[in-house]
């Protein structure tokens, strides 16, 4: 699976967008882009994952640039709830079982 | 929503102790994963599980083992607790292709 860059923390105020920036320049053509995050003291939490078209659900949207070297996840408005480790990861959806392989990803601070 | 349910949140072991963490969910998924956390070192993948009695190594097997008896749960047992062995352990599952749900995780103590 590719490795991912991420920028180690990120500060945020509430109620403005928050954008992670990923850095995956070694992905593959048929390795998607997955974001989880974890809050303090839970499980990590899937966000949101893409191929190559921006996505978004309820919780965030990703856009992934069109070369795919790239992605930003955007919380549209954030909250202090919102104050997470954020982790990106690339790999295949199908095939390998595990190695699903979590980096030191970005902590995030959501400040009032 | 699928739940992921750790028997523990926090347990306290002395080390040479057999220690067994269980892991069950309720969504009928076929894989299931141990992961540990460590401070700086990320999520790391200890064993994971496509079906029942089936189970495959992760990055770092040594000194744990794992059972799935019941497509619902997956044990880790640690045969002989070693002190660093004390970390936080995260159970997760899925379908075959899709998203992990975590547990909320056991912080294992090994005194």
């Amino acid at each position: 699976d590719a490795k991912t860059t991420q920028p180690p923390s990120m500060d945020c105020a509430e109620g403005r967008a928050a954008n992670l920036p990923c850095n995956h320049s070694t992905i593959s053509g048929n390795e998607y882009v997955y974001w989880y995050r974890q809050i303090h003291s839970q499980g990590p939490q899937y966000i949101i994952h893409g191929l190559k078209n921006n996505e978004t659900n309820e919780m965030a949207s990703l856009i992934i640039t069109e070369d795919r070297k790239s992605s930003t996840l955007i919380l549209p408005h954030a909250t202090l709830r919102d104050t997470a480790v954020y982790y990106c990861i690339v790999r295949y959806p199908w095939g390998s079982q595990g190695n699903l392989i979590f980096g030191k990803g970005t902590k995030l601070s959501v400040k009032p | 929503d699928v739940k992921v349910t750790q028997s523990s949140r926090y347990l306290v072991k002395r080390t040479g102790e057999k220690v067994f963490l269980e892991c069950v969910q309720d969504m009928d998924h076929e894989n299931m994963f141990w992961y540990r956390q460590d401070p700086g070192l990320g999520l790391r993948l200890i064993y994971f599980s496509y079906d029942v009695k089936m189970k495959e190594k992760g990055d770092i097997p040594e000194g744990y083992s794992v059972s799935r008896e019941k497509k619902e749960r997956f044990s880790l047992i640690l045969e002989s607790a070693s002190t660093n062995q004390t970390s936080m352990y995260l159970c997760a599952s899925r379908l075959s292709n899709e998203k992990l749900f975590f547990g909320s995780g056991t912080q294992l103590s090994v005194l």
